[in-house]
């Protein structure tokens, strides 16, 4: 089976403008979840989608959204960026047992540069 | 709310000793936990996890990891390094109801000296 695969792999943006980041899951998998990794605040999560559905949602800024398609495939889209907003973004999907024990796999993520 | 640390952001150690990586959970009830390997410009690899099925849980790459309840902690060991086990170590966990939500340790990066 394939990956998860995150499109674009590298962006670069400036101050204000807004970015879609793209996310196919594994093939049956229907849970996707946003990860943003920096080196000041680490791993942090930013929300889950579950059958289009958003499931679970993070500390973040209403400036972060995301949204899940019928065939799995996930986006998130930063609205006004900040020069905070460079980061790794991981996507992570698994196949949802619903007792929080599923293994989630990850993409090789999104470096986005804000400039 | 569960959370995990990691004590030590940077270990090293000699190309063939034990690595012995430290990650302790809190939460009122017992978590599921997890232990992920990052290699540079990659993204995140699952080495095992701790589900309840069992404490000592082996993993791939010859890495293992004890739950012990009374110590709250879920170390990750390998009995002799490899060069190429050098990457960051992140120590995770959510919670054993339905959630998809992983809370992650800071991360140890580990260097592998030869």
């Amino acid at each position: 089976k394939a990956g998860v695969t995150q499109t674009p792999r590298y962006l670069i943006k400036t101050r204000g403008q807004q970015v879609t980041l793209s996310c196919s899951p594994i093939s049956g998998h229907r849970s996707v979840s946003w990860y943003q990794q920096t080196p000041g605040q680490g791993l942090q999560f930013l929300f889950e989608y579950f059958s289009e559905t958003q499931r679970n949602k993070g500390n973040f800024p209403g400036r972060f959204s995301g949204r899940q398609f019928s065939n799995s495939r996930s986006e998130m889209n930063v609205s006004t960026l900040e020069l905070g907003d460079s980061a790794l973004y991981l996507c992570a999907s698994s196949t949802p047992s619903g007792s929080g024990a599923d293994t989630q796999y990850f993409g090789p993520g999104t470096r986005l540069t804000v400039l | 709310a569960q959370s995990v640390t990691q004590l030590g952001s940077h270990v090293s150690v000699s190309e063939g000793a034990l690595v012995l990586l430290r990650c302790n959970y809190s939460s009122s009830v017992p978590p599921y936990l997890f232990w992920y390997v990052q290699y540079p410009n990659q993204g995140l690899q699952l080495l095992l996890k701790y589900t309840s099925a069992a404490t000592l849980v082996k993993g791939i790459n010859g890495f293992e990891a004890e739950f012990k309840k009374s110590e709250t902690s879920f170390h990750l060991t390998k009995p002799s390094a490899h060069m190429s086990d050098a990457a960051e170590y992140f120590c995770a966990v959510t919670p054993n109801f339905g959630n998809e939500k992983l809370t992650f340790g800071t991360g140890t990066r580990l260097t592998i000296i030869p």
